[in-house]
């Protein structure tokens, strides 16, 4: 079963502008990823933060995650339109399995 | 990075017949492989567990004898949809999990994309 839900399920932006994706879990975890997914293709993985960091960053990312709420977000500064994609928060708990958000569809307009 | 192929990427085929697909990790060992399904718009959901030299462990739902799974080395893992029917038309994703990895990072194959006409 999916661990949690992301919002929002869509978002639309213009080029340039920064665009924010929230997750939240419903358990214990151990870290928690982003991932990336081009229409119809594999998933690239983003970025991972540990259950005990609180924001992390990697290029026009950052992270952060709030392990009392059971939320992290995704942020992405300066969007390109290279960046539209689906985006998807994955937990991994004692287990080692990933368990995936609901996803946001992004979409950066030229 | 970590290497993962899916072969086919594309398959068509017709109902009652069974489709093969294939995972592997082309530059490291994997113990361990995943097989996600993934349906339009919507996000992955594991399948089932791959375990080199033993029996894939399915999650709840998934029917274990419609979808075989069989990990013969560290480096392959196949996936088998039998008698398969439209409704199991789907994105098939697997990920595999390094031999030694400390890291729980997953490293996903492109997908294969399944159409039962």
């Amino acid at each position: 079963s999916q661990q949690g839900e992301e919002d929002p399920q869509a978002l639309s932006i213009q080029e340039g502008e920064n665009a924010t994706m929230n997750c939240s879990y419903k358990t214990s975890i151990n870290n928690l990823q982003w991932y990336r997914q081009n229409s119809g293709r594999g998933l690239v993985h983003l970025i991972l933060i540990r259950s005990n960091e609180r924001e992390k960053h990697s290029g026009r990312l950052r992270v952060t995650l709030d392990t009392s709420k059971k939320s992290s977000s995704l942020l992405i500064t300066a969007s390109r339109a290279a960046d539209t994609a689906s985006y998807f928060c994955a937990t991994s708990g004692s287990a080692r399995q990933l368990t995936f958000g609901s996803g946001t569809q992004l979409t950066v307009l030229p | 990075g970590a290497v993962v192929s899916q072969h086919p990427s594309r398959v068509i085929c017709k109902s009652g017949t069974s489709v093969k697909i294939e995972c592997r990790s082309l530059d490291f060992q994997a113990t361990t492989m995943f097989w996600y399904r993934q349906f339009p718009k919507q996000s992955l959901m594991l399948m089932a567990t791959s375990n080199e030299g033993s029996k894939a462990t399915y999650e709840q739902g998934v029917e274990k004898d419609k979808f075989l799974i069989n990990h013969a080395s560290l480096t392959l893992s196949t996936l088998t949809v039998t008698s398969a029917h439209p409704e199991d038309s789907s994105f098939y994703i697997c990920s595999a999990r390094a031999f030694q990895g400390a890291s729980d990072t997953q490293y996903f194959g492109p997908g294969t994309r399944l159409t039962v006409l």
